[in-house]
C-alpha cells in the first residue's frame, strides 16, 4: 500500500523567503504525485501533479515540485512567499487500482504561516 | 463548470437528530469521494463510489453514517443519531476516470453537533 510523510506539521516563513515543503511517498511502482493547497474555511485546491516526463513541474501560483525518484520525494518550492500563500499543503500519491481512476493517499499536512 | 457542490456549508444540530450532507460532483466524473478532516486525525477517505456504486466504505467510522448516490450528480451522506464526536468538515470529491484525474473538491460542510 502506498503511503506519504509530510515531515514538517508546521513552517514559518518570512514574506519573500523561499520555500521548500518536504514529501516523501512510498509506492511500489511508478506513482502520480499531487499537492493541494487548502486556505482556511476553503477545500482543497490542485497547485500541480506529475505523472511522468520532466520531473520539474510547475503550478498554479508561482509553485513548483521536483520529483525525485532516488530519494521518493516530491518537494514543493516556491522562490518568494507571498502572506496569500499562508494555508494548509497537502502531498498526495495516485495508485492504480483496476486500470482506471485515482486512489489518492494524503499526507498529514503541512501548515504554512508567513510573517510580514 | 461549477465545481464541485456541497450543502450546506454549515449545520449546527443537537445530539441526537439526523445530519444529512449533500454533494453535486462535477459532470461527467466516474468517481465520487466523502471525507472527513478533523484537527486530531487529519483527512480521512469515508467512502467512495463508481458509476453510483459504493465501492469501498471501510472508512465509514460505524453504522450510524450511511452514504447514497441515487444518480451520477447527487450523492448524500447522512448520520443518525449524530453524537458530538461527529462534528468535522465533510469534503466531497469527484474525479474522471483514468490516471491521470486528479480529484476536484467541493468547500466542505462545517458540521457542528451540540
Amino acid at each position: 500500500a502506498q503511503s506519504v510523510t509530510q515531515p514538517d506539521i508546521h513552517i514559518t516563513v518570512s514574506e519573500g523567503a523561499s520555500l521548500e515543503l518536504r514529501c516523501n511517498y512510498s509506492y511500489g511502482a511508478t506513482p502520480y504525485l499531487f499537492w493541494y493547497v487548502q486556505s482556511p474555511g476553503q477545500g482543497l485546491q490542485l497547485l500541480l501533479k506529475y505523472f511522468s516526463g520532466d520531473t520539474l513541474v510547475q503550478g498554479i501560483k508561482g509553485f513548483e515540485a521536483e520529483f525525485k525518484r532516488s530519494q521518493s520525494s516530491f518537494n514543493l518550492r516556491k522562490p518568494s512567499v507571498h502572506w496569500s500563500d499562508a494555508a494548509e499543503y497537502f502531498c498526495a500519491v495516485g495508485a492504480i487500482w483496476d486500470n482506471a481512476g485515482n486512489m489518492l493517499t494524503f499526507g498529514g499536512g503541512t501548515r504554512l504561516m508567513v510573517k510580514p | 463548470d461549477a465545481g464541485v457542490i456541497q450543502s450546506p456549508r454549515h449545520e449546527v444540530t443537537e445530539m441526537g437528530q439526523e445530519v444529512t450532507l449533500r454533494c453535486k460532483p462535477i459532470s461527467g466524473h466516474d468517481y465520487l469521494f466523502w471525507y472527513r478532516q478533523t484537527m486530531m486525525r487529519g483527512l480521512e477517505l469515508l467512502i467512495y463510489f463508481n458509476n453510483n456504486v459504493p465501492i469501498d466504505d471501510s472508512g465509514m467510522p460505524e453504522d450510524r453514517f450511511s452514504a447514497k448516490m441515487p444518480n451520477a450528480s447527487f450523492s448524500t451522506l447522512k448520520i443518525q443519531p449524530s453524537e458530538p464526536r461527529d462534528s468535522a468538515v465533510y469534503f466531497c470529491a469527484s474525479s474522471p476516470l483514468g490516471r491521470r484525474g486528479g480529484y476536484t473538491f467541493g468547500s466542505g460542510t462545517r458540521l457542528t453537533v451540540v
